[in-house]
């Protein structure tokens, strides 16, 4: 069965250091999502991507924060000075057409631990 | 600010009965409703979604979606103790992308 797959699991990174998160979404999906979850709290979205640019944007998604997808495969996110903050869970997800319509299917997710 | 609630639980229920979950949410024009499934460090996992008013079943899960309520609720019948889970409820705010989740119920199956 198809699956989104992200890398790595678990990152550890310095405080003000840069980190990417990757994703290979669903092979035949169109839209690229970002969500987050800070232990023991919900689920947050943070971005969406469609048609190479960005569709929707929580205000979590500030300027430290930026997408791409580099080749036809992988959707990477990119926290360029990581704060305490940012430890959390990071969820990549993907749908084939709008989710007016359907589901979102997540990766297994990465976990992001600042120190 | 619009909200997606749900009762944070946990909620109990014995072995082999039906265990129901309720969610509402704020924004009249969200138009797909989403039951997710987690484990406890996991990623959430679709169980089904819903998007015209009534019942859609799916197995032993049934969706039932009121939107003039405002309220969608997921039943699951016979419930195993491989049940127990947070269940997150999810919207799609304004028929757009974004996915708004609730902070989850956690059920609990009891052998």
């Amino acid at each position: 069965e198809p699956e989104v797959t992200q890398t790595p699991s678990h990152q550890v990174t310095q405080m003000g250091q840069e980190v990417i998160l990757r994703c290979v979404p669903i092979s035949n999906h169109l839209y690229f999502y970002w969500y987050r979850q800070i232990l023991g709290q919900k689920v947050e979205f943070l971005v969406s991507f469609y048609n190479n640019e960005i569709s929707e944007k929580s205000e979590i998604f500030d300027d430290q924060f930026s997408v791409e997808r580099p080749d036809g495969s992988n959707f990477t996110l990119k926290i360029r000075s990581t704060k305490l903050e940012d430890s959390a869970m990071y969820f990549c997800a993907s749908s084939d057409v709008s989710l007016i319509y359907t589901e979102a299917f997540f990766g297994q997710g990465t976990r992001l631990t600042v120190v | 600010q619009k909200e997606v609630e749900q009762n944070s639980g946990p909620l109990s229920v014995p072995e082999g009965a039906i265990a129901s979950l309720n969610c509402t949410y704020s924004d009249r024009g969200s138009q797909s409703f989403f039951w997710y499934r987690q484990y406890s460090g996991k990623s959430p996992e679709l169980i089904m979604f819903i998007y015209s008013n009534g019942d859609k079943e799916d197995g032993r899960f049934t969706a039932q979606l009121n939107k003039a309520s405002q309220y969608v609720s997921l039943l699951i019948r016979d419930s195993q103790p491989s049940d127990s889970a947070t269940y997150l409820c999810a919207v799609n705010e304004g028929g757009g992308n974004k996915l708004t989740f609730g902070t989850g119920t956690q059920l609990k199956v009891e052998l």
